[in-house]
């Protein structure tokens, strides 16, 4: 986990409200991703992003949203569009050369009240 | 397309036993393939990976896993589990040469849980 922090570890959506889960490195990586885990389902991937200001949709893309103004951040809103939010989601990161380890955060779990 | 086939939703091993954890891809061109494991409530740690060259790859805490090119696996193996090796294993391909597009993303497998017994 070293190197990329995600907070809250916990946090509870009412409903109709969008939350927005934090995503920080300090390794001075380019690449950034966003993903989604649910019991038996492995890693979905949501949102990456390769440069400043720059993302791209991954597959599952619907009811969230990004933003990439700092190399090392990478926030996720999870809008009140995603009907079933309720999941464990990670950060991870990546060096520019395409041989580089993706390295992931600790993870937040999001819970609907 | 590329994907990953995890067949084993869950092995079961004595502590001091050899394990394996069975891996099989599908990419278009060359893989890039790795392991990571997970603890509960935890993000995912690098275990090993194959990029090029020797198909016997050798990572963290005393794993180790192969290559076969002509079986598309990469199967994880250990020669003495530890009860402390019980978590969570993911299975990930990205193909070398960017074929699949998308940021050179990883495509994971569903998981197997290792849980090992005393």
């Amino acid at each position: 986990d070293g190197g990329i922090t995600q907070s809250p570890k916990y946090l509870f959506r009412k409903e109709g409200q969008n939350v927005t889960l934090s995503c920080e490195q300090n390794l001075n990586h380019d690449a950034m991703y966003w993903y989604r885990q649910d019991p038996g389902q492995g890693l979905r991937l949501i949102y990456y992003s390769q440069i400043v200001n720059d993302f791209q949709k991954g597959d599952i893309a619907e009811g969230y949203s990004v933003s990439r103004e700092k190399k090392e951040s990478f926030p996720l809103t999870v809008t009140s569009a995603q009907k079933n939010p309720t999941a464990f989601y990670l950060c991870a990161s990546r060096g520019m050369t395409v041989q580089e380890t993706q390295y992931f955060g600790p993870g937040t779990r999001l819970l609907v009240l | 397309a590329q994907s990953v086939a995890q067949p084993e939703d869950q092995v079961n091993v004595a502590e001091g036993n050899p394990l394996t954890v069975k891996c099989t891809y599908s990419v278009s061109g060359n893989p890039y393939l790795f392991w990571y494991v997970q603890y509960p409530n935890r993000g995912l740690q690098f275990l090993l990976k194959y990029i090029t060259g020797d198909n016997l790859v050798k990572g963290s805490y005393g794993f180790e896993a192969e290559f076969n090119k002509s079986q598309t696996s990469f199967h994880l193996k250990k020669p003495s589990a530890l009860v402390s090796d019980s978590a969570l294993y993911f299975c990930a391909v990205r193909d070398r040469e960017g074929l699949t597009g998308g940021g050179n993303k990883l495509t994971f497998g569903t998981g197997t849980q290792l849980k090992v017994e005393l």
